[in-house]
This record gives structure tokens, sequence and C-alpha cells, in this order.
């Protein structure tokens, strides 16, 4: 099925420091949606990117699409306490599945 | 207010026993989805349904059931078959299947076979 690679698996950085996770796909995705689980908590809907090239900006987040539709990256500019937790990139399939990449758990040092 | 309803939040049982999460949705969606998260790992597909009397088996499913009589519920079983249960359980509910749109998740449930 439908996989999709996310890196790294886990990011530790010092308060005020800037924060990406990437995910990657060997095919073409129609869309990519992003998820943030906060520790001890749910997934919780961020965004969806459809467009090829599609940047989407909330905040200090920033979402990219890529060019190919085959990639996709999250941005985070100084990061906060507020923004620990497990951001996860998922695919939507034809057969109306979501398969959800591993995620990358942010850690962040006041 | 419209969401997304699991119980119990926490749920203990004895090894061999079978045990049904419930999950109900409030939102009208047509789809419904379980997933299992182990710590430290992503989240992985156990069934999912796409309209009421109908669904599939994810990645998963072996030692688990489900079923979906109503639209606005879909309970899992996890079977004794089910060899190593613990876990976070997380059921979702997308507005429908064949467009692209958010997952609604539940707060969880997290099960302990002792």
């Amino acid at each position: 099925g439908q996989q999709v690679m996310q890196i790294p698996q886990y990011q530790h950085v010092q308060e005020g420091e800037d924060f990406t996770t990437y995910c990657n796909s060997s095919t073409t995705l129609s869309n990519i949606q992003w998820y943030k689980q906060r520790p001890g908590g749910h997934p919780v809907f961020l965004i969806q990117l459809v467009k090829s090239g599609e940047v989407k900006k909330q905040k200090r987040l920033t979402f990219q699409f890529g060019e190919a539709k085959k990639n996709s990256s999250l941005h985070i500019t100084a990061t906060q306490t507020t923004d620990v937790g497990t951001y996860f990139c998922a695919v939507n399939t034809n057969a109306g599945k979501s398969t959800f990449g591993d995620g990358t758990t942010l850690t962040v040092k006041p | 207010d419209g969401g997304i309803t699991q119980s119990p939040k926490y749920l203990f049982r004895k090894e061999g026993q079978n045990v049904t999460l419930s999950c109900e949705q409030n939102l009208n969606h047509d789809a419904m989805y379980w997933y299992r998260q182990d710590p430290g790992q992503g989240l992985r597909l156990i069934y999912y349904s796409q309209i009421v009397n109908d669904f599939q088996k994810g990645d998963i499913a072996e030692g688990y059931s489900v079923s979906r009589e109503k639209k606005e519920s879909f309970p899992l079983t996890v079977t004794s078959a089910q060899k190593n249960p613990t876990a976070f359980y997380l059921c979702a509910s997308t507005r429908d299947s064949t467009t692209s749109t958010e997952a609604f998740f539940g707060q969880g449930t997290r099960l302990t076979v002792v």
C-alpha cells in the first residue's frame, strides 16, 4: 500500500530554535495532511495541502508540498514549549484509507 | 458540541478476555476508523468503515472485529486472538471517504491487558 516515510523520528531543540520535519513518498500524492498530537493526547488536524508547490502558513508554522507532490515539510520558526508533541503527516488513498507516517516527536528545552 | 467520543479512557482486562471499545460520533460523518498506537510509534489502521453496514480490514486487523450497525457508532472488539493487545486505541471519523477531508479523533482508549 501507499507509504510515507517521515524524518527525523525525534528532534530535541532549545526554545527559540527552528524545527523541520519531512514526509516523503515514492509515489505521487493527491494530497497530504498534517496532524499534531500532544503528549497523552490525540491527533489534531493542522492542515491539508493539495496543489503542487503549495505553501501555507499558520503563524509560526509553514507547510510545503513539493513540486512533484512526493514530499512535504512542516517548519516551525522559533519554537516554544507549547510546540512539543508528535507531528504526523497523512495521505489518503482512493480506497478511503488514511495512511500515517510514523511521526516526528519534538521536545523543546526551555 | 459535535465530536467523537471514545469510552472508557482507561481499560484493564485479563489475558484471554474479549473487550469492546466504544466509539460514537455526532458529526454525521460517513466514514469511521480504528487505529492502534504503540509507544513512540505512529498510527496503524485496524479497520475502517465507509458506510453503515460495511467495513474493511486495515493493515493490522488480525485479532480484532468491528461492527457498523449505526452511522454514529463503530465499536471495536479486541479478541483473545490478539497476541499483544496492550496499546492506545484511537477512533476517527471523516465526512466521507471519497474526498480528502480532515479526520476527527476521539480522546483514545488506553487498553492494558494483564
